[in-house]
């Protein structure tokens, strides 16, 4: 079925480890996000990508790192984990600017730092 | 800057009754508005948008929302609640298409 896929759906680290979150869309989507969803603070964007090869920043980069090498991935990396960095992590990706069309979200990868 | 406020962490309705979820904007331009529901342990889903067309927009699942400028709201509605409706539901905003910026949402319980 097309949608977002993110891998892995739970994860538990020890502070400092490091990890990568992987995103796939079969949609042939451009626009790709990461946000991350805490209890009372709504989602927060992390990074984005408007197009294979590109990444922005959103409100929240620190202690992130992403990359877009191919178009229907979208990867967030946590060099050194830390405890501040539990949470509940949503990949979204759309056809264009999300205004015409909505964003299309996965199920989410729940991460807790120890 | 753009900002969204949800009121009411938390809404109780009956079965049947009146659904109605507060969101207020904070826009320098005309903003693009919408509505995603979260049902337990899944993503966001997109319920409405409004995109400078009617002010009236209706969703999926018999929801509808108004943009009034004046009152800088868009408010969600629902005549009658059903109990799969319970869930969180995000308000956001965005003036430039890239960036969303989302409420903290609302969790809606549906009383039998």
């Amino acid at each position: 079925n097309a949608g977002v896929t993110q891998t892995p759906k739970f994860r538990v680290l020890k502070t400092g480890q490091s990890m990568t979150l992987l995103c796939a869309q079969d949609m042939n989507h451009e626009y790709m996000y990461w946000y991350r969803q805490d209890p009372g603070m709504g989602l927060r964007l992390i990074h984005y990508s408007v197009g294979e090869g590109t990444t922005a920043k959103g409100e929240v980069p620190d202690g992130y790192n992403v990359s877009r090498l191919k178009k229907q991935n979208f990867l967030l990396g946590l060099e050194s984990a830390a405890p501040s960095q539990t949470s509940v992590y949503f990949c979204a990706s759309s056809f264009s600017r999300g205004p015409l069309y909505g964003y299309t979200f996965g199920s989410g990868t729940r991460l807790t730092v120890v | 800057a753009q900002s969204v406020t949800q009121l009411g962490s938390h809404v109780s309705v009956s079965e049947g009754a009146l659904v109605l979820l507060r969101c207020n904007y904070s826009s320098s331009v005309p903003p693009y508005l919408f509505w995603y529901v979260q049902y337990p342990n899944q993503g966001l889903q997109l319920l409405l948008k409004y995109t400078s067309a009617a002010t009236l927009v209706k969703g999926i699942n018999g929801f509808e929302a108004e943009f009034k400028k004046s009152e800088t709201s868009f408010h969600l509605t629902k005549p009658s609640a059903h109990m799969s409706d319970a869930a969180e539901y995000f308000c956001a905003v965005s003036e430039t298409g890239n960036q969303f910026y989302f409420g903290t949402g609302t969790s809606l319980t549906v009383i039998p």
